[in-house]
């Protein structure tokens, strides 16, 4: 999978919108973008995927940027259960199925 | 729906002892499976994925081995433990599509203690 760049660490409010920023300037036409987090002890859980177009489920939005070199996944509303560590994930289009994790984001959301 | 079990959720052993990890898929068939590791405040490593029954793929060398010897079950072994292999296992399947799509989905789990 190619590269991704997150911040380390990310802190929000209880309630307020957090942007977790995501870089991927080595994206190809064909690499969808994924999202999995990471809750205290457990395992990964998905969050959503893309490919060009802006997607929205019941978990979160990921805005993906018009030259796709960067993306956005958007929590409206955080709670203290969306505390976790946040992966962003290109997934080659021909390349298996492997997921490819790095060190993510760690979003910390205080009361 | 699929459910995805992982037993045992945590285990002590001594340096040398054997290691066995199970996972087990219900709700789905053909799934592709997957063995992660993840070390104490560090990333998912990827060590063995299943396309199928009997076939297994290593991501890295070690000394672990994994077996698939029915549709959704999937186990990790060791013969002889190392400190170095103390971490979080976790076992996920996904159904396998292709073009980028396919999603993973994660077990609870087993935190192994190596001593």
């Amino acid at each position: 999978d190619a590269k991704t760049t997150q911040p380390n660490s990310m802190e929000s409010n209880e309630e307020e919108p957090v942007h977790l920023p995501c870089n991927h300037s080595t994206i190809s036409g064909t690499d969808y973008i994924h999202w999995y987090r990471q809750l205290p002890s457990q395992g990964p859980e998905y969050v959503i995927h893309g490919l060009t177009s802006n997607v929205n489920n019941r978990m979160a939005s990921l805005a993906i940027a018009e030259d796709r070199k960067s993306s956005t996944l958007i929590l409206h509303r955080a709670t203290l259960r969306d505390a976790a560590v946040y992966y962003c994930i290109l997934r080659l289009y021909n390349a298996g199925n492997m997921l490819t994790f790095g060190g993510g984001t760690r979003l910390m959301v205080k009361p | 729906s699929q459910t995805i079990h992982q037993w045992p959720a945590t285990l002590v052993q001594p340096v040398g002892s054997p290691l066995s990890l199970e996972c087990t898929v219900e709700g789905t068939s053909n799934p592709n499976l997957y063995w992660y590791r993840q070390a104490a405040g560090r990333g998912l490593q990827l060590l063995f994925y299943s396309v199928g029954i009997g076939q297994i793929s290593s991501e890295v060398p070690q000394n672990l081995s994994a077996s698939r010897p029915q549709d959704r079950q999937f186990i990790l072994s060791s013969k002889k433990l190392l400190l170095s292999d103390s971490g979080f296992y976790l076992c996920a399947w996904s159904g396998g599509l292709a073009g980028g799509t396919d999603t993973q989905y994660f077990g609870p789990g087993t935190r192994l203690t190596v001593l």
